[in-house]
């Protein structure tokens, strides 16, 4: 299972655009992408997931480089309750049973 | 309906007490899954049933026990728990497999165990 790497914490203001980035080093070839947000006392929440380069849906881009080993949550003009856990997950989905391990996440804190 | 459904949402229990918690998809998902959160920390996996088969983590402790008594559900059944037991139970499910996979977890159950 790949591991991940995630910074511990954030911090943004209400209408930025933050960039969260995720390092996968040891992905294979079979892993996709996903990333959850988590609110305290809350179970995670689907964002987006990907294989390469870019995906987009109305919440949030994700961008995957071309070697794969790493990738970046985009989260375009954020508001106050954007301040939550985003967590980084890489699982063979296609080929093998999803695992759905956590890591440590990234606090992001959005202030006015 | 992708809704994960957990009863009950809060659990307070003694150390002698034996007690399940429940978790239910309709969703055809074929992985379920149970979680431990505790306070500002990731959430732990513990099990995972997919396709009719558990997988555990070997670090979990006997004193929690899955079952699986249909595709639906998965229970956790709970006794002789300690203090440090004390934490938020997490349950999700997923297709397991296959492209464009969303994992759907349900709110949690609250835990203390006096």
């Amino acid at each position: 299972l790949a591991k991940t790497t995630q910074p511990i914490s954030m911090d943004s203001y209400e209408g930025q655009e933050v960039n969260i980035t995720c390092s996968h080093n040891n992905i294979a070839t079979n892993d996709y992408i996903t990333w959850y947000q988590q609110f305290p006392s809350q179970g995670p929440r689907f964002i987006i997931q990907g294989y390469k380069t870019k995906v987009t849906n109305e919440v949030a881009s994700l961008f995957i480089p071309a070697d794969r080993k790493s990738s970046t949550l985009s989260l375009p003009r954020v508001s106050l309750s954007d301040t939550a856990v985003y967590y980084c997950l890489v699982d063979p989905l296609n080929t093998g049973f999803q695992k759905l391990v956590f890591g440590t996440g990234t606090r992001l804190l959005v202030s006015p | 309906d992708t809704e994960v459904t957990q009863t009950p949402k809060h659990l307070v229990m003694g150390m002698t007490n034996k007690k399940s918690l429940k978790c239910e998809q309709h969703m055809g998902h074929r992985a379920m899954y149970w979680y431990k959160q505790k306070a500002k920390k990731p959430p732990e996996l513990m099990f995972v049933y997919s396709y009719e088969k558990l997988s555990i983590n070997e670090s979990v402790p006997s004193r929690f026990s899955p079952e699986c008594p249909n595709s639906s559900l998965l229970n956790l059944h709970l006794h002789a728990l300690q203090p440090e037991d004390s934490a938020l139970y997490l349950c999700a499910s997923s297709q397991g497999t296959g492209k464009n996979t969303e994992a759907f977890f349900g709110q949690g159950t609250r835990l203390t165990v006096v």
